[in-house]
């Protein structure tokens, strides 16, 4: 199975403020890469897919690049609406992982 | 619009057997794989296994090949998540998922259900 290591697992930060979430897979798995929100109480909400691109209607403050190990998640101005635990997931290889998970709350 | 749409969270004793259900509408329910994914309390996504309507093709994660049975009846537009015998430890959010690509195994995904939340105890 391919693991997902994704740091930090949590992070605190003011509104506005730019944030950055990384995750690297333990083989290479090229672009195959999303990202996923996830607020207390609700399913996950796909955000970034084939390690770039923004999901429908996702805002443009989020970002997402990288290919093969390693990939980042961005936040360019957090606001509070993005209080949510976010998670990576490889799509390269079965089993599909994810990794870990990283809770982003305002200072 | 698509949708998957859960059954309602269950309380179960240990050895118990338990079927939970996901029904799609708003596309072509059998020509999309559809994902089950574990959440423990507390604790981080598990991708369990994924089915494909059209023909119920079945593939596991290692961790859970044995442990549930994926199913789906095309002609009611749902996949079902089944347990034989459950134990404390099956205690868990459970999420079905579509893939957002037709036809392929390998895949993310949109939309997610609501989540059904199952809880084993004595």
């Amino acid at each position: 199975d391919i693991q997902m290591t994704q740091s930090p697992s949590s992070l605190s930060a003011s509104v506005g403020d730019r944030v950055t979430i990384t995750c690297q897979a333990s083989q290479d798995i090229s672009k195959y890469l999303s990202w996923y929100q996830q607020k207390a109480g609700k399913a996950p909400k796909l955000l970034i897919f084939d390690a770039s691109n923004l999901g429908t209607g996702v805002p443009s403050r989020f970002s997402g690049s990288g290919s093969g190990t390693d990939f980042t998640f961005t936040i360019s101005s957090l606001q509070p609406e993005d209080i949510a635990t976010y998670y990576c997931q490889q799509y390269n290889n079965l089993p599909l992982t994810f990794g870990g998970g990283t809770k982003v709350e305002i200072k | 619009e698509v949708q998957l749409v859960q059954s309602g969270a269950e309380v179960k004793k240990p050895g118990e057997s338990l079927k939970i259900s996901c029904k799609g509408s708003g596309y072509s329910f059998t020509s999309y794989w559809i994902a089950w994914v574990r959440q423990m309390p507390g604790k981080g996504l598990e991708w369990m296994g994924i089915i494909y309507p059209g023909d119920s093709d079945t593939r596991y994660s290692p961790s859970f090949l044995g442990q549930v049975s994926i199913s789906a009846d095309k002609s009611i537009n749902t996949a079902f998540l089944q347990w034989s015998s459950l134990k404390a430890s099956d205690t868990a959010m459970y999420y079905c998922a579509r893939g957002v690509l037709p036809g392929a195994t390998r895949n993310r995904y949109d939309p997610w259900g609501q989540g059904t939340l199952v809880t084993v105890s004595s």
